[in-house]
């Protein structure tokens, strides 16, 4: 079983619909987690950064952490075709006896106009 | 700022050449990172650098080499390439606080294929 699960998808939405991705770990020294958006062909891209459980909101997108359940989302609002993306999840922690982020696999979305 | 620079974009080998992918930020990160990306593998590290003049392995080392040229650069090797290292190549960086990464950078990455 891998350390971080994440719905490869693909994940198709209209244009406007509000997204959910969602990540599962099993690890509950991870604290610090990342949303990561790629596009076909291009290095992955930071998108959202959260320490421990909580919501973080920038713009149209949402980040939120639940420690308890060891499960992440990223939500997005009034999705846009410019959305179409690949979406990974990201996480770190101080006593996970490793200095690199795990990585989920990621999540494929494609926004329909 | 560039960011995380890469070089080359696409290589393609024959099998047992050699070649050296760089990797260059100019953000003041002390720790940087080389991972491969296969489809449905997501990112798996092969190399890192905690800081300048220290290397590690990662879930992937067999078949590569690195060297933290500076605090600025990192490069991969490959010293006799395999049709099985056939992938896209990322180089990362990112500042550390303890022994904990916290955000890491990309680059835009290097496609090799491997005949």
């Amino acid at each position: 079983q891998k350390e971080v699960e994440q719905d490869p998808g693909p994940l198709s939405v209209p244009e406007g619909a509000i997204v959910s991705l969602n990540c599962t770990y099993s690890n509950s020294a991870f604290q610090y987690f990342m949303w990561y958006r790629q596009y076909s062909r291009k290095g992955p891209e930071l998108l959202m950064y959260t320490y421990s459980s909580g919501n973080k909101e920038d713009g149209r997108f949402t980040a939120q952490v639940d420690k308890s359940s060891k499960y992440i989302s990223l939500f997005i609002r009034d999705s846009q075709p410019s959305d179409s993306a690949t979406y990974l999840c990201a996480m770190s922690g101080d006593d996970t006896g490793r200095r690199a982020l795990t990585f989920g696999s990621g999540t494929r979305l494609q926004v329909q106009p | 700022n560039a960011g995380v620079t890469q070089t080359p974009k696409f290589q393609v080998l024959k099998t047992g050449q050699s070649m050296t992918l760089q990797c260059a930020q100019d953000m003041n990160h002390n720790s940087m990172y080389w991972y491969r990306q296969d489809p449905g593998m997501g990112l798996r590290l092969i190399y890192y650098s905690a800081s300048e003049g220290t290397t590690d392995k990662g879930e992937v080392p067999n078949g590569y080499n690195v060297s933290r040229l500076n605090k600025r650069e990192f490069s991969l090797r490959l010293e006799s390439a395999a049709p099985s290292q056939t992938s896209v190549y990322f180089c990362a960086s990112s500042r550390t606080s303890g022994h904990t990464t916290r955000e890491q950078f990309f680059g835009p990455g290097t496609r090799l294929t491997v005949l």
